[in-house]
């Protein structure tokens, strides 16, 4: 089976535009996670979405940042205006209705931002 | 509120040592925990999880862990270090019917020939 995939793997961008990472789920999983991890912050929670409804988005920085999830098999964070700040790993993880309840996530591979 | 502290940001060991990566939480109810790991430029993935039923919970590469009520504690061990273990560990909770996990800062694993 294919992992989670998430694209692009790398990007270095400038202060200013916008940013958006993709994340396509592992097929049959319900429930998708965006983290951002950072060396200061560590791996931290921006938002997660069940059956391609937002659940718990308290983690979202502040208004440059948004997440869709269009269907069950792809999701989008984008940044708007980007900032240095935002440099990190950012991760998606997805995990199927059986598991949900244990919170046994299944990670993609990140892609890292540089924002110079 | 759900919260995992782990003890030690880096841990070097030799190879063919014990290992052993300390790990505390603190949740309201009884939590579920895990232990991932993340290899350089990978993502995370699950070594071995807890979820109310036996205390010592064994995963995949050696690793074990065991869950310590009374202590609040899920420390992660391996009875011999190998090269390959080097890595960053994480801890993690979640609180049954969340499915949201909660992360510890991570303790990086260097393992000396």
């Amino acid at each position: 089976d294919a992992g989670v995939i998430q694209s692009p793997r790398h990007e270095v961008t400038e202060m200013g535009q916008e940013v958006t990472l993709r994340c396509k789920p592992i097929s049959g999983h319900n429930s998708l996670f965006w983290y951002r991890q950072t060396m200061m912050r560590g791996l931290e929670l921006l938002i997660y979405f069940n059956n391609n409804v937002p659940i718990d988005d308290s983690g979202m920085p502040e208004d440059r940042f948004s997440a869709k999830m269009p269907n069950a098999s792809f999701s989008t964070l984008k940044i708007q205006p980007s900032e240095p700040r935002d440099s990190a790993v950012y991760f998606c993880a997805s995990t199927e209705k059986e598991r949900a309840n244990t919170g046994e996530l299944f990670f993609g591979e990140g892609s890292r931002l540089t924002v110079l | 509120a759900q919260s995992v502290t782990q003890l030690g940001s880096h841990v070097s060991v030799s190879e063919g040592a014990l290992v052993l990566l300390r790990c505390n939480y603190s949740s309201s109810v009884p939590p579920y925990l895990f232990w991932y790991v993340q290899y350089p430029n990978q993502g995370l993935q699950l070594l071995l999880k807890y979820t109310s039923a036996a205390t010592l919970v064994k995963g995949i590469n050696g690793f074990e862990a065991e869950f310590k009520k009374s202590e609040t504690s899920f420390h992660l061990t391996k009875p011999s270090a190998h090269m390959s273990d080097a890595a960053e560990y994480f801890c993690a909770v979640s609180e049954p019917g969340r499915r949201a996990l909660t992360f510890g800062s991570g303790t990086r694993l260097q393992v000396q020939p």
